[in-house]
């Protein structure tokens, strides 16, 4: 069965800590893999899409890797800020094109605490 | 350039009682979806379509129907409502294939059903 785990379930960093998030799969084959940040009472907003072929990808404070070969995906978050606490979701995304393409995972609770 | 809207944002239904929510995207995105989201689960995908006048069922489509007369709007309908129902409600709109493009998604709308 196609599923996404994420660990923790929930994390309380300090203010302009790292921290980093972590997500394993056992989807296969798959097109993407996808960290989305979702404030709360928000819509999620998307912070990288990898390929099965890229091993990291950055967007400014945010890097996720992946290690195909372990199913392992990270998102780390460098120097955190209180705009930082929100949830973040691992989304993997399944070779077919059609709607039902997208295996969500439940989400790590980030809170930055000054 | 509003991307995707959602309306309404907060309702109260009692049980039986039927609405509509709607989604507006000005993207001309070719897909839309509608996900229900609860606490502790990941999104799960109710209902999608892939272009004007078409739709198919998701993972959890019981309860619900939809419908795109536009591209620009997929409308979410509960004819009976039921307290499961209860849960935040999210649209999303992408272009033809979602192994390369991005998956934008709208603010959402709390639906409470007593």
């Amino acid at each position: 069965k196609n599923q996404v785990e994420q660990s923790p379930q929930s994390l309380i960093i300090l203010e302009g800590k790292n921290c980093t998030l972590q997500c394993n799969y056992t989807v296969s084959p798959f097109s993407n893999l996808r960290w989305y940040k979702q404030d709360t009472g928000r819509g999620p907003v998307s912070l990288t899409i990898m390929t099965f072929s890229e091993n990291t990808k950055s967007n400014g404070r945010y890097t996720a890797t992946l290690d195909a070969d372990t199913k392992q995906s990270s998102l780390h978050i460098t120097a955190s800020q209180l705009s930082d606490s929100a949830s973040y979701i691992c989304v993997v995304t399944l070779p077919q094109q059609a709607g039902t393409a997208l295996i969500f995972g439940k989400g790590t609770t980030l809170s930055v605490s000054s | 350039n509003a991307g995707v809207t959602q309306t309404p944002k907060f309702r109260v239904l009692k049980t039986g009682q039927s609405m509509t929510l709607l989604c507006a995207q000005d993207m001309n995105h070719e897909y839309m979806y509608w996900y229900r989201q609860d606490p502790g689960m990941g999104l799960r995908l109710i209902h999608y379509s892939v272009g004007e006048g078409t739709t198919a069922k998701g993972e959890v489509p019981d309860g619900y129907n939809v419908s795109r007369l536009k591209k620009q709007n997929f409308l979410l309908g509960l004819e009976s409502a039921a307290p499961s129902q209860t849960s935040v409600y999210f649209c999303a709109s992408s272009y033809i294939s979602l192994k390369t493009y991005e998956q934008y998604f709208g603010p959402g709308t709390r639906l409470t059903v007593t």
